[in-house]
């Protein structure tokens, strides 16, 4: 069974505090995506990332930085936490060609719903 | 920015009925996705249907496109308790991302 695996389903940290969200896929999927959902806001892009080492930024980028070492794995740092970054966190992938081209849906993790204090 | 926009926002129905939900958007787009999600999860994609098809059918979802009104709706026949959970559309425009709607949620009563 395919996967995108998120390290955390929950996460308290404190202001001030650099967080880590870890997201792995299993499928060798290209692209792969982190997305923060919040109550009438709906699903917004943070970064994306269409290849190793390669990465783009999204429609909210700002207080967010992203690392892709490995096509398996892409992660979210929030450099200093804030308040306004508690949100659910969700990181998808899909295959190349994709969401431009061949139309392949994505693929979610469950999400890490990150409260910062 | 908002590229698909759900109609209703809320949608409560009885087992066994159908439950119909709208999409608009604004661009042209490649092809138009539908996604679930269950409260609390991350989101299940369910259906893809591409600029060229005006229908789509899998189990006992039916999804529609038209192109020339910027829409899609997508019709679950039969609903059932475990269909409650919102649901998504998304658009493919070419620019390397999805653009998800705000959602509707579906209440199945039993």
């Amino acid at each position: 069974d395919v996967k995108v695996t998120q390290s955390s389903r929950y996460l308290v940290k404190r202001t001030g505090e650099k967080v880590f969200l870890e997201c792995v896929q299993d499928m060798d999927h290209e692209n792969m995506f982190w997305y923060r959902q919040d109550p009438g806001l709906g699903l917004r892009l943070i970064y994306f990332s269409y290849d190793v080492k390669m990465k783009e930024k999204g429609d909210i980028p700002e207080g967010y930085s992203v690392s892709r070492e490995k096509k398996e794995r892409f992660s979210l740092i929030l450099e200093s936490a804030s308040t306004n970054q508690t949100s659910m966190y969700l990181c998808a992938s899909s295959s190349g060609g994709g969401a431009w081209g061949k139309g392949y849906g994505y693929t979610f993790g469950s999400g890490t719903r990150l409260t910062v204090v | 920015s908002q590229q698909g926009e759900e109609d209703p926002q809320a949608l409560s129905i009885q087992e066994g009925e159908n439950a119909t939900m709208n999409c608009s958007y604004k661009t042209s787009i490649n092809n138009l996705q539908w996604y679930r999600q269950n409260s609390g999860r991350g989101l299940v994609h369910l259906i893809l249907i591409r600029s060229n098809e005006r229908e789509k059918h899998s189990g006992r979802l039916r999804v529609t496109l038209d192109t020339s009104k910027k829409s899609s709706s997508l019709l679950i026949t039969a609903s059932r308790a475990a269909d409650t959970a919102s649901y998504f559309c998304a658009t493919d425009d070419s620019s390397y991302k999805l653009i998800f709607g705000s959602g509707t949620r579906l209440l199945v009563r039993p």
